[in-house]
């Protein structure tokens, strides 16, 4: 059964500096997502990581994975007010069938 | 626009009663998820279904019933066997492809009277 840790769980972090927020998963996962929530909304995807070695950047955020470590890492490089939400990481166990199983997400506060 | 709706945004339940929770997409995707999410939590999945007239179980999936009959459509209701349904639910869906994500509809905020 893929279990997903993420950390930390909370990060409160000023605006221009960088921080990286880790994911682990406890077996083989085909694929790796990134989400973003804002409070009271639903889920935005950010990502979708296939391979080991995979990076994607989008604007400020950058993920990469690494599937012999069972690790991913969303990395904020400047930090601005706008980043602050609940991020979240996803595996998938069931090949073909894309059941993700959850971390329980990192709550980012930015702080001017 | 192409999307994921779900009605209604916020729902009601007293004890005893069921409830049914829509969730409508518009993408043309085979797959259709149901997600639950209390406060504080990550997303714990419900039920699934790949393709119209089949679905099967999640992780969570007691107390909870879903059809699918349609392609667009894959209602959820919670039962009154679900004792603690106080929560907020997704509904995603996704296209075929490797590249493919789920894509989430607003979400339903369900309470307990």
């Amino acid at each position: 059964e893929l279990k997903v840790e993420q950390n930390p769980l909370f990060l409160s972090m000023q605006e221009g500096k960088n921080y990286t927020i880790y994911c682990n998963y406890s077996t083989t996962s085909d694929r790796l997502y990134w989400y973003r929530q804002d409070p009271g909304k639903s889920l935005e995807s950010l990502f979708v990581l296939l391979s080991n070695g995979a990076v994607k950047q989008e604007g400020r955020l950058m993920a990469s994975l690494d599937t012999k470590a069972r690790l991913s890492t969303l990395h904020i490089t400047a930090a601005v007010h706008d980043l602050s939400a609940t991020y979240f990481c996803a595996g998938s166990s069931n090949f073909g069938n894309e059941k993700l199983t959850f971390g329980t997400g990192t709550r980012l506060t930015i702080i001017p | 626009d192409g999307g994921i709706t779900q009605s209604p945004k916020y729902l009601f339940r007293k004890e005893g009663q069921n409830v049914t929770l829509s969730c409508e997409q518009n993408l043309n995707h085979d797959a259709m998820y149901w997600y639950r999410q209390d406060p504080g939590q990550g997303l714990r999945l419900i039920y699934y279904s790949q393709i119209v007239n089949d679905f099967q179980k999640g992780d969570i999936a007691e107390g909870y019933s879903v059809s699918r009959e349609k392609k667009e459509s894959f209602p959820l209701t919670v039962t009154s066997a679900q004792k603690n349904p106080t929560a907020f639910y997704l509904c995603a869906s996704r296209g075929r492809g490797s590249q493919e994500t789920q894509y989430f509809g607003p979400g339903t905020r369900l309470l307990v009277l």
